[in-house]
Parts: C-alpha cells; structure tokens; sequence
C-alpha cells in the first residue's frame, strides 16, 4: 500500500530564506508523487509533480522537489521565502485505481 | 481557476438532515473524485467516477453516496447527518492536460470545495 509521511505540521521561516518541507513515501511500485498548497479558505492546487521522468521536478512558484529513491523522500524546496507562500502544503502519492492519499500537510508560515 | 466547480461553496444544515453537493468537471475530463477533508481525518479520498461508472471506493458510509451523469457533472448525497460529517468536501476531475490535450489520468485538478457545516 502507498503512503506518504510529511515530517513536519509547522515550518517557520523568515522572508527571503529558504523553505523545506520534508515528506518521506512509502510504495510498492514505483510511485507518482505530487505536492499540493491549499491557501487559507482555498482549494488545492498543484505545485508539482513526479511521475519517473526527471528526478528534480520543477513546479510554480519557484517550488522543487526531488526525488530520492534511496532515502524514500521527495522533499520540497523553494531557495527563498515569500509572504505569499504562507499556506498548508501536501505531499501526496497516487494509490491504485487513481486515488490520492495525502499526508497530514506541513503549514508554512512566513515571518518579514 | 482549476476549471472544475463546485456547488454550493457554503452550506449549514441540521443533524438528520440530507444535501446534495455537486461538481462539474473540467471540459473533457472523464473522471470525477470526491474528497472529504476534516480537521481530526485530515484529507481522504471517498469515491471515483469514470464516465458515469463508479471505478473505485475509500473510506466512504454507507450514508453517503454519488453519482455522474451522462452530461459528466457529479453529485455527492450524505443524508442522516451528523456533527461529525462538518469538513470541506473537494471534488476533483482528471483527464485531459490543459494546452495539450494529451490524457493525463494521474493529475487531479481540485475544486474550491464545499463547506459544510452540520448543527
């Protein structure tokens, strides 16, 4: 069975500093994984997505994730903060017949 | 602006009671999925449709239950109510990848959800 664990519910930054969101997956079969932001009394929206091509995904916004087969990883990454990223952040694998399963999401908060 | 909608955005009701959220998918997309996100459940998948067909079921009562039409909007029914049924209910459809065209089944585009609040 797919799951996926995001190690952190809250993530505190500064502006203009790096941002990472840690989620680690676990997957019988080699998985698509995706992380979703859901801003405050908003829908879901996707960042990005990992589906076997390219390790390094690059997603809006400045987002990266990478995956790591060997750590089981896929973390997310953003080299500097902005105000506008303050929001709730989802690593989620595909399971089968197509259904999502998210973590329990990362809030980021970004302090000027 | 996903392309998928959903009705209502907001919607207070009373225990016993039974709604009807609906979604319409983006243009072209075959499937429909339905999730239920709760403060202590976190976000969960409940139901997917493919063109009109139930493909596949999560963690969803028996008190609950949806449907596509043959025109690819779907409709989600929780009747009998209860204060724990309060969440954001999502619809999300897949199928087509926007300016291409090209199939893409793995990538869910979400609706803004609906709001449901049980008294």
């Amino acid at each position: 069975a797919q799951s996926v664990t995001q190690l952190d519910s809250h993530v505190s930054v500064s502006e203009g500093t790096p941002v990472l969101l840690r989620c680690n997956y676990s997957s019988s079969y080699s998985p698509s994984l995706f992380w979703y932001v859901q801003h405050p009394n908003k829908g879901l929206q996707l960042l990005l997505k990992y589906t076997s091509a390219a390790t390094l995904v690059k997603g809006i916004n400045g987002f990266e994730a990478e995956f790591k087969k060997s750590e089981t990883s896929f973390h997310l990454t953003k080299p500097s903060a902005h105000m506008s990223d303050a929001a709730e952040y989802f690593c989620v694998v595909r399971g089968q017949g197509g259904k999502l399963i998210f973590g329990q999401g990362t809030e980021l908060s970004v302090k000027p | 602006d996903s392309g998928v909608t959903q009705t209502p955005k907001h919607l207070i009701t009373a225990t016993g009671q039974r709604v009807t959220l609906r979604c319409s998918p983006r243009s072209g997309d075959l499937s429909v999925y339905w999730y239920q996100q709760s403060l202590d459940q976190g976000l969960q998948f409940l139901i997917q449709y493919y063109n009109g067909e139930e493909r596949a079921k999560g963690n969803i009562l028996e008190r609950f239950s949806a449907q596509q039409f043959p025109d690819l909007h779907s409709e989600l029914n929780l009747s009998s109510l209860e204060l724990g049924d309060s969440a954001l209910y999502f619809c999300a459809s897949s199928g087509r990848q926007p300016g291409t065209g090209r199939f893409l089944q793995e990538t869910q585009y979400f609706g803004p959800g609906t709001r449901l609040l049980v008294l």
